[in-house]
């Protein structure tokens, strides 16, 4: 089944250790997306990738850092310097060559910092 | 820029009964795409409709339907007939038609409503 994997579902770090969530597609699609949320909030865009070896911050990449070394693969390095790094953290992606104008999601990653 | 409001943080129906969800939104462009997102509390983000801006007729999919009032730029969604497993927030979300390139496609969401259904 084609889909997005983000593992693991929950993560507990140890402050001023870095941590990196993993999210995979089988979809073939071109763009990925993380996005943090936090309770009472929408959706907020930390980075994105529309292809291979290219990303963008989005709007609250401070903190964060990402790279995009295969089309499949979009993993999230929260370091040390995030300062509020306790969230639920959610990937997605699009197909840019067919519009990319509906995003789907992954099941999400839990991460708390003590 | 583009932004995207729910007024209606929570939301209650009854089973069987209809409910509408709220959202407006503010943009300057004239094409463009809105999209009602649902999330169950296994918090998956489930695709639940999508309107694009240039089609005058409202898009329905099954029990939910929207309302597309691109002057007013609001677009309400409808749950007909509403069950149980529809209890989840649901989020409002733009996207700009621009095709390629820069943040332009990137969605803008709103901030939520968390719609509770009772037996």
């Amino acid at each position: 089944d084609g889909g997005i994997t983000q593992s693991p579902k929950y993560l507990f770090r140890k402050e001023g250790q870095n941590v990196t969530l993993s999210c995979e597609q089988n979809l073939n699609h071109d763009a990925m997306y993380w996005y943090r949320q936090d309770p009472g909030q929408g959706l907020r865009l930390i980075y994105y990738s529309q292809i291979v070896n290219d990303f963008q911050k989005g709007d609250i990449a401070e903190g964060y850092s990402v790279s995009r070394e295969k089309k499949e693969s979009f993993p999230l390095t929260v370091t040390s310097a995030q300062k509020n790094p306790t969230a639920f953290y959610l990937c997605a992606s699009s197909s840019v060559a067919s519009g990319g104008y509906e995003q789907y999601f992954g099941p999400g990653t839990r991460l708390t910092v003590t | 820029a583009q932004t995207v409001t729910q007024s209606q943080p929570e939301m209650s129906v009854q089973e069987a009964e209809t409910v509408t969800l709220s959202c407006t939104y503010d943009t300057s462009e004239s094409d463009y795409y809105l999209f009602w997102y649902k999330q169950p509390p296994s918090r998956q983000m489930i695709l639940v409709i999508r309107q694009e801006a240039y089609k005058q007729q409202n898009a329905t999919e099954n029990r939910f339907s929207v309302n597309f009032q691109k002057a007013a730029k609001s677009f309400s969604l409808k749950i007909s007939d509403s069950q149980l497993g529809d209890a989840a927030m649901y989020f409002c979300a733009y996207r700009s038609a621009y095709k390629y390139g820069g943040s332009q496609g990137n969605l803008i969401f709103g901030k939520g409503t968390k719609l509770s259904v009772k037996p």
